[in-house]
């Protein structure tokens, strides 16, 4: 059962524009999300995280949107930069999980 | 300060062989993680270590699938009798264990069965 989905599966941005990612979520006990951004070869890096008594947070360049009722939450990044080009995943923890489950991936693209 | 590392970055086998794979986390974090990524997929979640407690082996796919951990340090997995399906990209991460603290991921195993 894939309890986070994720869309779309690859993005292509102009540099200066906005990149969105979406993700949906099942399982109401999750309790933190945290967004993961990947380059080729490496592991995984802990992007920005938010807690759902936030509908925002903001980092830079970076902003998570949740939304506590539809089991939704997105990450927007403004101002896309060809270094931001890498595969995203959004994440989630919780109930008596200490593991995350993970969508399926976004690549995005940002062309100079 | 050092992060986790993962030891072969690389490995090639046969079908029918055994692997062992092996994570250092980082000093002082008590929580150790496994996944698997398959290519072009997220990460399965295999096996999680807190402390001197049990593991949550929950997500180990098959018996053949095992994992150990001395004490709060290095972590194997082992696989054996490996299959194709086997192939992907084993992580791991660690973190000081608590709720909501941040998992640092390793660079990864690539395992390609033959």
């Amino acid at each position: 059962q894939q309890q986070v989905k994720q869309s779309p599966q690859s993005l292509i941005v102009q540099k200066g524009g906005i990149s969105i990612i979406n993700c949906a979520y099942e399982n109401t006990a999750f309790d933190y999300f945290p967004w993961y951004q990947q380059f080729p070869g490496k592991g995984p890096a802990l992007l920005i995280a938010i807690r759902p008594d936030v509908s925002e947070k903001k980092e830079g360049r970076f902003t998570i949107s949740f939304n506590k009722s539809a089991k939704q939450f997105s990450l927007h990044i403004m101002d896309s930069q060809p270094g931001d080009s890498a595969t995203y995943f959004c994440a989630a923890r919780g109930g008596s999980a200490r593991q995350l489950t993970f969508g399926s991936g976004t690549q995005l693209t940002v062309l100079p | 300060g050092a992060g986790v590392s993962q030891s072969p970055s690389n490995k090639v086998t046969e079908k029918g062989k055994d692997v062992e794979l092996r994570c250092d986390p980082i000093s002082g974090h008590t929580a150790l993680y496994w996944y698997r990524q398959r290519l072009g997929q997220g990460l399965e979640f295999l096996i999680y270590f807190q402390g001197n407690s049990a593991p949550d082996k929950s997500g180990l796919p098959s018996d053949r699938f095992s994992a150990e951990r001395t004490g709060e340090s290095v972590s194997t997995l082992t696989i054996q009798r490996t299959q194709q399906e086997d192939s992907a990209v084993y992580l791991c991460a660690s973190s000081l264990g608590t709720a909501y603290n941040e998992q640092f991921f390793g660079p990864g195993t690539r395992l390609t069965v033959l």
